[in-house]
């Protein structure tokens, strides 16, 4: 099982800041990893898939790199709907397996 | 639009089981592998299992292995996961999520979930 460890688990984060999310896997996933957001009592919303390509209506602040075992969500400028939390989730190996999440709070 | 509606979620006692359904509409319901996807409370996602489009193929996760069952009916677009032996770890809120391409990629489209509460 691929085993995806996200960081930090909490980011304290200002509107208008840019905030820096990790995840790593266990082992290369290439790039078939996406990040999802998830506000409270809704369900998990794409953001960016492939590592890099943002979802359909997915404002251009979000920005996603990486490939392999290493990746990177960026958020450049914080807006008041982006306090949330975010996963990963590789796609590559059976089973799927997410990361633990990565709360951004607003500071 | 593509839509999925999950039911079938309660209360259920230890060792008890449940049917979970996911009735979808606004695709070609039978050219996609489909998902449960179970958060519990507080805390992150767990993929659980998933079936191909012609049902021919299942997975699982290791923790549901064995007391878990995923199928389908193509004819009424609707995916099912028989849950037995249930434990208190198995308390979530159940999602069906559809990927993006029929047999792999990222979940595009998800449910609202249904909630399954274990205990007695």
């Amino acid at each position: 099982e691929i085993v995806m460890t996200q960081s930090p688990a909490t980011l304290s984060v200002s509107p208008g800041e840019r905030a820096t999310l990790s995840c790593r896997a266990s082992q290369s996933v290439r790039s078939n990893l996406a990040w999802y957001q998830q506000e409270p009592g809704q369900a998990p919303r794409v953001l960016i898939y492939d590592a890099s390509t943002r979802a359909t209506g997915i404002p251009a602040r979000f920005s996603g790199s990486g490939s392999g075992t290493e990746f990177t969500l960026t958020i450049s400028s914080l807006q008041s709907e982006d306090f949330a939390v975010y996963y990963c989730q590789q796609y590559s190996n059976w089973p799927l397996t997410f990361g633990g999440g990565t709360k951004v709070e607003i500071k | 639009e593509v839509l999925l509606l999950e039911s079938g979620g309660g209360l259920v006692q230890p060792g008890g089981s449940l049917r979970l359904s996911c009735a979808a509409s606004g695709f070609t319901f039978s050219d996609y592998h489909m998902s449960w996807v179970r958060q519990a409370p507080g805390k992150g996602l767990e993929w659980v299992s998933a079936i191909s489009g012609s049902g021919d193929s299942t997975y699982y996760a290791d923790s549901v292995k064995g007391r878990f069952s995923i199928s389908r009916d193509n004819f009424k677009n609707t995916l099912f996961l028989q849950m037995n032996s249930l434990r208190a770890e198995d308390m979530a809120v159940y999602y069906c999520a559809k990927r993006v391409r029929p047999a792999g990629g990222h979940f595009e489209y998800w449910g609202q979930g249904t909630l399954v509460t274990v205990s007695s």
